[in-house]
């Protein structure tokens, strides 16, 4: 089983309010990716690092969230103004290299109403 | 751009059937493949990967190989049980420098007792 944990496990806000949820990646694992699983099961990727750099985002993780992997603390992801839209499930993905396999968060579930 | 075809969306199986998914990919050179299976309320596990031709991948019960010629990476397995409903999910990572995943559809797997 996955050791990667994601807190909190469900989340409601109001349109225009800010949503943060945090993951804790495997430990030695210093590749974390971030995807948006909608009600469709279809996975869209956000944003991974490597450390405490970013490599890669899509448009939408630049514009209106923000993410952070700060060396000692849970990495997060920041919606800075929800939207009906955003409701969905987060996965945080760890895994050893850019290459390796990624094992899975059980993922914080959004609701925007 | 890289993608992976499930055709099947869902499937409906009986203790002891055999089961196949069928999952084809597109990518150039060597992507690595991976199935998934996400129970309802948890992040995806993986099942098992493969990263060259005809190399064959296998966990509990579950197998597929690796198909150049084909491009294909089928899973099957020759006894399904109840405990075996889940989404399943066929992944592929690149390998050229852009290692987010390509997630299929989903096939929704029910397997009734």
């Amino acid at each position: 089983n996955s050791k990667v944990i994601q807190t909190p496990r469900y989340l409601v806000k109001g349109q225009g309010q800010k949503a943060k949820m945090r993951c804790i990646p495997e430990k030695g694992h210093p590749v974390v990716f971030w995807y948006q699983q909608n009600k469709n099961n279809e996975f869209k990727f956000l944003i991974n690092f490597q450390n405490q750099e970013v490599l890669q985002q899509i448009d939408m993780t630049e514009k209106r969230f923000s993410a952070e992997c700060p060396s000692n603390s849970p990495c997060s992801l920041e919606i800075q103004s929800s939207e009906a839209g955003d409701s969905a499930l987060y996965l945080c993905a760890s895994s050893l290299g850019q290459q390796d396999t990624q094992y899975f968060g059980p993922g914080t579930r959004l609701l925007v109403l | 751009g890289d993608s992976v075809t499930q055709t099947e969306g869902q499937v409906a199986l009986s203790e002891e059937d055999f089961l196949t998914i069928h999952c084809n990919y597109s990518a150039s050179g060597y992507p690595t493949l991976f199935w998934y299976v996400q129970y309802p309320g948890e992040g995806p596990q993986l099942l098992f990967r493969a990263s060259r031709d005809k190399e064959k991948g296998s966990s509990r019960g579950f197998e597929a190989t690796y198909d150049k010629g084909t491009t294909s990476f089928h899973l099957r397995k020759a006894s399904v049980q109840e405990s075996d409903s889940a989404v399943y999910y066929c992944a592929l990572s690149p390998n050229t420098g852009n290692y987010k995943y390509v997630f299929g559809a989903g096939t929704r797997l029910k397997v009734i007792a």
